[in-house]
């Protein structure tokens, strides 16, 4: 089952920022927060992932509190291309053999010109 | 780089057939994990092979198996197709399994394969 909690969709203007958020109250010291995102009938792309600072590259930017709770995906300045199922997934057991992921609904981000 | 390849892209089975997926990961990538999407569930985890022996496996029926090859390239089979076994079906690889040395592990994965089963 998945540990996360995201909106099941968010509507975003063209140029503007998108921030999607993320509930993960169950987390455990030692998981790490991943985003993917999903373009329609193509297969799940990795966006970003952090421990505890947040962390920016070319695509995004990964705010996590301090708690480790929730975390928030910002897109600074989102564009049509950005319209995806966005999937904030935290890791699933101890590593080695318990290890996987666990994928929940996702957010749909439509971005609107 | 090639990303990750999935074959075929598209197949159409009947009820009672069999099916084999294949997936070739991104060169290096010694990890394939398969994940099974359907409009109702999602993303599920199937398996997932690390240097050619299965170390995770999630909840389905015995007639989903894989297996993967020295060269890492893996391979699903779906036995006694059922209607519900349609899908996409989604390949990903990894450098490590499970957990890398910073704690992490990024999925790189494929287009997937589209499986209807009539």
């Amino acid at each position: 089952d998945a540990k996360t909690t995201q909106p099941t969709s968010m509507d975003c203007a063209e140029g503007r920022a998108a921030n999607l958020p993320c509930n993960h109250s169950t987390i455990s010291g030692n998981e790490y927060v991943y985003w993917y995102r999903q373009i329609h009938s193509q297969g799940p792309q990795y966006i970003i992932h952090g421990l505890k600072n947040n962390e920016t590259n070319e695509m995004a930017s990964l705010i996590i509190t301090e708690d480790r709770k929730s975390s928030t995906l910002i897109l600074p300045h989102a564009t049509l291309r950005d319209t995806a199922v966005y999937y904030c997934i935290v890791r699933v057991g101890s590593g080695g053999s318990n290890y996987k992921l666990t994928f929940g609904k996702g957010t749909l981000l439509t971005v609107n010109p | 780089k090639a990303g990750v390849t999935q074959t075929p892209r598209y197949l159409i089975k009947t009820r009672g057939q069999q099916v084999t997926l294949s997936c070739s990961p991104i060169s290096g990538h010694r990890s394939v994990s398969w994940y099974q999407q359907t409009p109702g569930q999602g993303l599920q985890f199937l398996f997932e092979y690390f240097s050619e022996t299965q170390r995770n496996k999630g909840n389905f029926p015995g007639r989903f198996s894989g297996r993967q090859f020295s060269n890492s390239r893996s391979e699903m089979n779906v036995s006694t197709l059922e209607l519900g076994d349609s899908a996409l079906y989604l390949c990903a690889s990894s450098r490590t399994q499970g957990l890398g040395s910073s704690g992490a592990n990024v999925l790189t994965f494929g287009a997937g394969s589209r499986l209807t089963v009539l």
